[in-house]
């Protein structure tokens, strides 16, 4: 019972333009949201999170978008660069539970120069 | 320098054996993770532990067992292994502040094992 979903396993893009991943979930429960970028054979790296009480946050190129009411989350990468080329994990976690993370499956961006 | 690192980062073994998958971490961190990606790319917590507690996701069978010798290392044992235990197995670990949450965690590299 998948609780969050990546319905797009991949996402071609051209360089200069804007990549937008998507995130569903299913339960309310979870209070932080937050997306992880992952290469070839490393361990995932944190990017950038957002809080349930907020519905935006931005950090230089990247910005997460929160719709609570369709339980939705969103990564805009703008402009987007060949180095952002990875597989995206978007995670939910909820506060009080030692910090365990639920993973959606990955979206692979490519972004092509 | 290394924030956290797995050894072996390749494990490939019969059917039945007995192996361990070691993790370090050098942040000073207080909470260890031992997460499961499967071959349909789900990263799956197993376990989360911290001098405190250990939580264990239920679905984990008990073959498996997180040992941490001290608060920078928790390692992975896996008794009589299956087929089904090949997967890549990451290890994480985090800040356990009071009210400073998203706990952001650190990921190693993986360890990818095979068994046959």
């Amino acid at each position: 019972d998948q609780q969050v979903k990546q319905n797009s396993p991949s996402l071609s893009v051209q360089e200069g333009r804007i990549s937008i991943l998507n995130c569903d979930y299913t339960n309310s429960m979870f209070d932080y949201f937050l997306w992880y970028k992952k290469y070839p054979a490393e361990g995932p790296t944190f990017l950038i999170s957002i809080s349930s009480i907020k519905d935006k946050n931005e950090d230089g190129r990247f910005t997460v978008f929160l719709n609570k009411s369709a339980k939705h989350l969103s990564l805009h990468i703008v402009p987007s660069q060949p180095g952002d080329s990875a597989v995206y994990f978007c995670a939910l976690q909820r506060g009080g539970s030692q910090g365990n993370l639920i993973f959606g499956k990955g979206t692979k961006l490519s972004v092509k120069p | 320098d290394t924030a956290v690192s797995q050894t072996p980062k390749y494990l490939v073994t019969q059917m039945g054996n007995d192996k361990s998958i070691k993790c370090e971490q050098n942040l000073g961190h207080d909470t260890m993770y031992w997460y499961k990606q499967d071959s349909k790319k789900f990263l799956k917590i197993m376990f989360s532990y911290n001098n405190k507690e250990l939580i264990i996701n239920e679905t984990v069978p008990n073959r498996f067992s997180p040992k941490s010798p001290d608060k920078a290392h928790l390692n992975l044992h896996i008794n009589s292994l299956e087929l089904g235990d090949s997967a890549v197995y990451f290890c994480a670990s985090s800040q356990d502040s009071l009210g400073q949450f998203p706990y952001e965690q650190f990921f190693g590299p993986g360890t990818r094992l095979t068994v046959l």
